[in-house]
């Protein structure tokens, strides 16, 4: 089946350490983005990508990072200067920007 | 309709009844505008789009309706069904600003009682 899988689903984080979201797509499409979910309110964009070996910043990007070294996949990292991580992220693919946006079902990360 | 803050707006309809969600969206620019249904603990799920070019478009059993003079889109459900309970979310996309960037609302909480 074609779609876009995010892993793990539930992660947790150390005071001070860095984690990586992965999000691997097999629909061919250009462009992938990150979002972060809070409760009761709507997606805000991290970090986006139109095309492999490029990528730009979002609304609310400071405290994570990006890369797009395969057309397939974006891995997302938390890193420790993001102070409020808790949330659920949410991986996002289309091919052009007159589409929609697919999404997997999202990795939800938690402080331990 | 969808409101800023915490809270979600709660739509109640019984089954067999049709929904209507609103959203008032923010840029008079917008192109293009996308319906998803987010179920919980789930991505959102695509529903169905329209471009600014159009006032109406139609799914199965969904209709989605764009105002552009006042910046409001709904989308109607017909004859809602359990399955329908979920978070309905409007985006916003803004072609000329660059890239796909989609502007979401913050969403309606949709449920059917039976």
């Amino acid at each position: 089946d074609g779609g876009i899988t995010q892993s793990p689903k539930y992660l947790f984080r150390k005071e001070g350490q860095n984690v990586t979201l992965s999000c691997e797509q097999n629909l061919n499409h250009d462009a992938m983005y990150w979002y972060r979910q809070d409760p009761g309110q709507g997606l805000r964009l991290i970090y986006y990508s139109q095309i492999v070996n490029d990528f730009q910043k979002g609304d609310i990007a400071e405290g994570y990072s990006v890369s797009r070294e395969k057309k397939e996949s974006f891995p997302l990292t938390v890193t420790s200067a993001q102070k409020n991580p808790t949330a659920f992220y949410l991986c996002a693919s289309n091919q052009g920007e007159d589409q929609p946006q697919h999404f997997g079902d999202g990795t939800r990360l938690s402080i331990l | 309709g969808e409101s800023v803050g915490l809270h979600l707006p709660t739509l109640s309809v019984q089954e067999g009844d049709n929904s209507i969600i609103n959203c008032a969206y923010s840029n008079s620019a917008s192109d293009y505008f996308i319906w998803y249904k987010q179920e919980s603990g789930k991505g959102p799920q695509f529903i169905i789009d329209i471009r600014s070019n159009m006032d109406k478009r139609q799914g199965q059993r969904v209709t989605v309706l764009l105002n552009k003079t006042v910046k409001h889109l709904s989308l109607q459900i017909a004859a809602t069904q359990p399955g329908d309970s979920a978070v309905y979310f409007c985006a916003e996309n803004n072609f000329r600003g660059g890239g796909n960037k989609l502007t979401f609302g913050t969403g309606t909480q949709l449920k059917v009682e039976l």
